[in-house]
């Protein structure tokens, strides 16, 4: 089954400054990846999702890419604010298929005024 | 409001007691989820269903049980051969082919 691996678990970074998280995926026929944003006690909620097709998405601070040959994707926050301190979840699935949604272990990351 | 509702938010349960916890939605999703988490350990998936009366074992199914009569409802039953049930349990749904919705979560702590 698919295999999801995130690093790294805690990111501490000043404010302002970029903050990058990684990824990697197992199942070759994974074809959409989500990342997700959980505050504490709290559900985790969808921030951006890229699918195989292409490469890069952004959405105004926060960006994905893709490396399908590699294999792995990443979290691009630029510009970081305190808002931005929660634990963040990559995860991967393949859509049109099994539909099951595979996780990564989390991120904590924490914006330092 | 559409959404997905899991209740309750805490829940408490004695060794050797079953306990059910409810997942609702009215997004007219076809797939639906259970995780467990763990500090430390992110969201492990316990079953999945992609379609009413059907469901299958996620990675650490051992324990507990589902049952997906309705679309819209997808509870989860901790069962007293789960050995170590204290964590946050969500729920999630989603359409085919999109991204899931997560519910708010269920607390539950063996006393």
């Amino acid at each position: 089954g698919e295999n999801v691996e995130q690093h790294p678990s805690t990111l501490s970074v000043q404010e302002g400054d970029s903050a990058v998280i990684k990824c990697t995926y197992s199942d070759s026929a994974s074809n959409y990846f989500p990342w997700y944003k959980q505050e504490l006690g709290k559900g985790p909620q969808l921030i951006i999702d890229i699918r195989s097709n292409v490469g890069e998405k952004k959405d105004q601070r926060i960006a994905v890419t893709l490396n399908k040959t590699a294999k792995h994707f990443s979290l691009h926050i630029t510009e970081t604010q305190p808002e931005d301190s929660a634990v963040y979840f990559c995860a991967a699935s393949i859509r049109g298929g099994n539909e099951k949604l595979t996780f990564g272990t989390g991120t904590r990351l924490t914006i330092i005024p | 409001d559409g959404g997905i509702t899991q209740s309750p938010k805490y829940l408490f349960r004695k060794e050797g007691q079953n306990v059910t916890l409810s997942c609702e939605q009215n997004l007219n999703h076809d797939a639906m989820y259970w995780y467990r988490q763990d500090p430390g350990q992110g969201l492990r998936l316990i079953y999945y269903s992609q379609i009413v009366n059907d469901f299958q074992k996620g990675d650490i199914a051992e324990g507990y049980s589902v049952s997906r009569e309705k679309k819209e409802s997808f509870p989860l039953t901790v069962t007293s051969a789960q050995k170590n049930p204290t964590a946050f349990y969500l729920c999630a749904s989603s359409p085919r082919q999109d991204e899931a919705f997560f519910g708010q979560g269920t607390r539950l702590t063996v006393v």
